[in-house]
């Protein structure tokens, strides 16, 4: 079965400093990984995926994630924060043998990016 | 309007009581899906829709829950004698095909509270 796991519930950063949120998967056969935003009241927000090709992706708002197939993990980063960042981030996997349009979240990191 | 939208953002009921959950699609989407988001936790597969059929129910808890999307565009979860365990926020997302390297768009949610 797939899975996803965010193994930190909270994650604190000061502004400008660099940013990471970690994610592993488990997934049987080769994943697509992605990573959404939760804003408080508002519907979750893509803002990056890796389907394949080159293990570092570049997505919305100067963030990026990098895929390890090794290490099973796409941790998703950002070199310097912003306060505005601060918010819920879900990581998660689809495909595999199960069914693949599914999209399997892991429970969420929240990031505070202090001033 | 550009994004998915779902109607109504809040809703209240009793125990018991019968509840419609609205969704209508970014419009050219042909794949619909439902998540359930407890408090704290990630979002929960519910049902995918291709066109008018659901392909896989295979996430709906029990029989009390349905969804129907009767010409391929908006969509509504319906759920029956509702119970206290049923509180949540329900997201719907549409993609354009069902290909699982198309990113899901979410819409903001509607709010559950069964009391």
């Amino acid at each position: 079965a797939q899975s996803v796991a965010q193994p930190e519930d909270q994650v604190n950063v000061a502004e400008g400093n660099p940013l990471t949120v970690k994610c592993t998967y488990s997934v049987s056969g080769n994943p697509y990984l992605f990573w959404y935003v939760q804003y408080p009241n508002r519907g979750l927000q893509f803002l990056l995926k890796y389907i394949t090709g080159d293990n570092l992706v570049k997505g919305s708002y100067g963030f990026e994630a990098e895929f390890n197939k090794s290490q099973t993990s796409f941790h998703l980063k950002k070199p310097s924060a912003l306060v505005s960042d601060s918010a819920l981030y879900f990581c998660a996997v689809s495909r595999g043998m199960d069914s693949s349009y599914k999209l399997i979240f892991g429970s969420g990191t929240r990031l505070l990016v202090r001033p | 309007g550009a994004g998915v939208s779902q109607t109504p953002s809040n809703k209240v009921t009793e125990k018991g009581k019968y509840v419609e959950l609205r969704c209508d699609p970014i419009s050219g989407h042909t794949a619909l899906y439902w998540y359930r988001q407890s408090l704290g936790q990630g979002p929960e597969f519910l049902i995918y829709f291709q066109g008018t059929g659901a392909a896989d129910d295979s996430g709906l808890p029990n029989d009390r829950f349905f969804a129907v999307r009767p010409e391929g565009s908006v969509s509504t979860l319906k759920i029956q004698r509702t119970e206290r365990g049923d509180s949540a926020v329900y997201l719907c997302a549409s993609s354009l095909t069902s290909a699982t390297y198309n990113e899901q768009f979410f819409g903001p949610g509607t709010r559950l509270t069964v009391l």
